[in-house]
């Protein structure tokens, strides 16, 4: 059972406000990911880290910013929140093992009216 | 351009079937391919993965089959059951890229 933990489990908010979507993973992996997910849509990946202080934009444009001043922790922000912003965020990390097999946190499901 | 295709939204299937997903690929540089099971609001659970120099691998009731001159690769699930149910994701990576590219999901119904 993977250790990764996401917060809130569900958020819907106004237009305009500025929210933190959480992920801390306990495992000690250097490598943590945020994908966008729409339902019959893939995956897309919008952040990564590879390790402390390190932060890339994915393949998927995103408004959205990330930090990784610890290990553990990856959070996700948004200034402002708009409704194209609605989506399932899924924040991931990898032992880098080789075969690069991610494990999931339970995603966030934003809605922004 | 997509580059890992499921050309299947969706497969229903009778309890204790076969079910078989398939993936297509583009990219030859991909060399390790992994399978994930999804419910909905929920986040990707790792099923079983295959890396390029095998041709499957298998794990309980989960078979994966890797065609490399086809660019494919497929999930047999025997025998299916109820709990089965949920999308299914393909998702490929390789070389010095960390990263994995998923496809769109297959949505699984096995019906009892």
């Amino acid at each position: 059972e993977a250790d990764i933990y996401q917060t809130p489990r569900y958020l819907v908010i106004g237009t305009g406000k500025k929210i933190t979507l959480e992920c801390s993973q306990t495992m000690g992996h250097d490598k943590m990911y945020w994908y966008q997910q729409d339902p019959g849509m893939e995956l897309h990946l919008i952040h990564y880290s590879y390790g402390v202080n390190s932060t890339e934009k994915g393949d998927l444009s995103s408004e959205s910013t990330v930090s990784r001043i610890r290990t553990e922790h990856f959070p996700l922000t948004l200034e402002s929140a708009r409704p194209s912003h609605t989506s399932q965020y899924l924040c991931a990390s990898s032992g880098g093992g080789g075969d690069e097999k991610l494990f999931f946190g339970s995603g966030t499901q934003l809605s922004v009216l | 351009d997509q580059q890992v295709k499921q050309n299947s939204p969706s497969l229903s299937v009778q309890e204790g079937r076969i079910s078989i997903l398939n993936c297509d690929y583009t990219n030859s540089m991909f060399d390790y391919f992994l399978w994930y099971k999804k419910y909905p609001a929920e986040g990707p659970t790792f099923l079983i993965s295959i890396s390029s120099i095998k041709d499957k691998n298998e794990d309980g009731r989960f078979t994966v089959f890797l065609n490399k001159s086809a660019k494919h690769l497929s999930l047999h699930i025997v025998p299916s059951q109820p709990g089965d149910s949920a999308v299914y994701f393909c998702a490929t990576g390789g070389g010095s890229n960390y990263k994995l590219t998923f496809g769109k999901g297959t949505l699984l119904t096995v019906n009892p």
